[in-house]
């Protein structure tokens, strides 16, 4: 069972509002990842990381920024939320290389208002 | 990144086998095959990866073509809870960002 795990789970707030969505991995992996999917749409990769203070920007422009000071912990953040946010967001981690498998978290449904 | 087409959807009976099928003709020598799926409402789960020989776990089999521009996933006993969207992605060294690019999937329906 995969140990990665995202909260909140559902988020409803207002427009203008800072949110942080969390991630937590327990597998000591370096590799870290956050994706953005709409309804009934592929996955964007909009965030990844090779481990702590590295960040890099993924396939998918986006207006959230991340951090990474520990190696458990990746936080994504949104300064001002706006109604296009409204997505799901998935962090995944990894370990280095192809040759391994990705653990995905549940997701954060994001609807803004 | 190197492209896989997949079909949109596929439908099967309960208990009968599967075959995915992805094809990946700019495949390059490094990239590494992999299959993912999701469940409604549910992160994606890894199912299985191969690099060239066909490959085997508890949950299905992989079977990749001799030069290895298509590949097959296959359920051998499919349920209702297989009922997912299959993603095959190429993992390689190609350019840009460094995680898994994930494509439209195919849309596996189970009937009962």
């Amino acid at each position: 069972e995969a140990d990665i795990y995202q909260t909140p789970r559902y988020l409803v707030i207002g427009t203008g509002k800072k949110i942080t969505l969390e991630c937590s991995q327990t597998m000591g992996h370096d590799k870290m990842y956050w994706y953005q999917q709409d309804p009934g749409m592929e996955l964007h990769l909009i965030h990844y990381s090779y481990g702590v203070n590295s960040t890099e920007k993924g396939d998918l422009s986006s207006e959230s920024t991340v951090s990474r000071i520990r190696t458990e912990h990746f936080p994504l953040t949104l300064e001002s939320a706006r109604p296009s946010h409204t997505s799901q967001y998935l962090c995944a981690s990894s370990e280095h290389g192809r040759d391994t498998e990705a653990f995905f978290g549940q997701g954060t449904r994001l609807t803004v208002v | 990144d190197a492209k896989t087409t997949q079909p949109n959807s596929m439908e099967s009976n309960e208990e009968e086998p599967v075959h995915l099928p992805c094809n990946h003709s700019t495949i390059s020598g490094t990239d590494y095959i992999h299959w993912y799926r999701q469940l409604p409402s549910q992160g994606p789960e890894y199912v299985i990866h191969g690099l060239t020989s066909n490959v085997n776990n508890r949950m299905a089999s992989l079977a990749i073509a001799e030069d290895r521009k298509s590949s097959t996933l296959i359920l051998h006993r499919a349920t209702l809870r297989d009922a997912a969207v299959y993603y095959c992605i190429l993992f390689g060294s190609g350019g840009g960002a460094d995680g898994l690019t994930f494509g439209k999937g195919t849309h596996l329906i189970i009937q009962p």
